[in-house]
């Protein structure tokens, strides 16, 4: 079945860019969606189809892909951001969805 | 206000069984592909079973075919997971999600413990 890797952990200084990335095989063919889980909460959609973002999301959330990676970029990153995030597609041979492992993200 | 409320949750010995329930409200449900995805404690986002918006196709993780059972009463704007034969391994919150193949809505969590 399809994978998505994300990498554990991200750590990023106040003020700074944080970049989390979400690899899998030809996932520039897929549309790719990230969400944000703040801990004892439920996950947020934060990016849809690869570069959408839904109402509500501040405009410092970016996502892109190239290649075989997408990258959700948080720019100006805050404290309230610290979280998991998660990338994931429809895997469209098998017929559903599919997580990337999460990334947490530390804001130092 | 769109949302989405689970229900159902508890303790559960091995093998036992628990129906979860998610109301939802704010959109028209019946046009709505709806899927319900785990998170068992300390680990990441699973996927577990997705029905159509008239609810005349199913789908399910290979971790859970055979056990579980997704369904909708579109008359009463609600989502069903029927879990049996649970397994230890089944502990998580389970949350509904509003699935346009982005999940752009999510309920707030129901948990289910499976111990003895």
């Amino acid at each position: 079945s399809y994978v998505l890797t994300q990498p554990p952990s991200v750590s990023v200084a106040p003020g700074k860019t944080a970049r989390i990335t979400c690899g899998g095989n030809d996932i520039g063919r897929k549309s790719v969606h990230w969400y944000q889980q703040i801990p004892g909460q439920a996950p947020v959609l934060v990016i849809s189809y690869d570069t959408d973002r839904p109402s509500g999301i501040p405009e410092r959330f970016s996502g892109s892909t190239s290649g075989s990676t997408a990258t959700l970029t948080i720019s100006r990153v805050e404290a309230g951001d610290e979280a998991d995030y998660y990338c994931q597609v429809w895997d469209r041979p098998s017929g559903h969805p599919v997580f990337g492992g999460g990334t947490k993200l530390t804001v130092l | 206000e769109v949302q989405l409320l689970e229900s159902g949750g508890g303790l559960v010995q091995p093998g036992g069984s628990l129906r979860l329930s998610c109301a939802a409200s704010g959109f028209i449900f019946s046009n709505f592909a709806m899927s319900w995805v785990r998170q068992a404690p300390g680990e990441g986002l699973e996927w577990v079973s997705s029905i159509t918006g008239s609810g005349d196709s199913t789908s399910y993780a290979d971790s859970v075919k055979g056990r579980f059972t997704v369904s909708r009463a579109n008359s009463r704007n609600t989502l069903y997971l029927q879990m049996n034969n649970l397994r230890v391994e089944d502990t998580a919150i389970y949350y509904c999600a509003k699935d346009t193949s982005a999940m752009d809505v999510w309920g707030q969590g129901t948990t289910v413990t499976v111990s003895s």
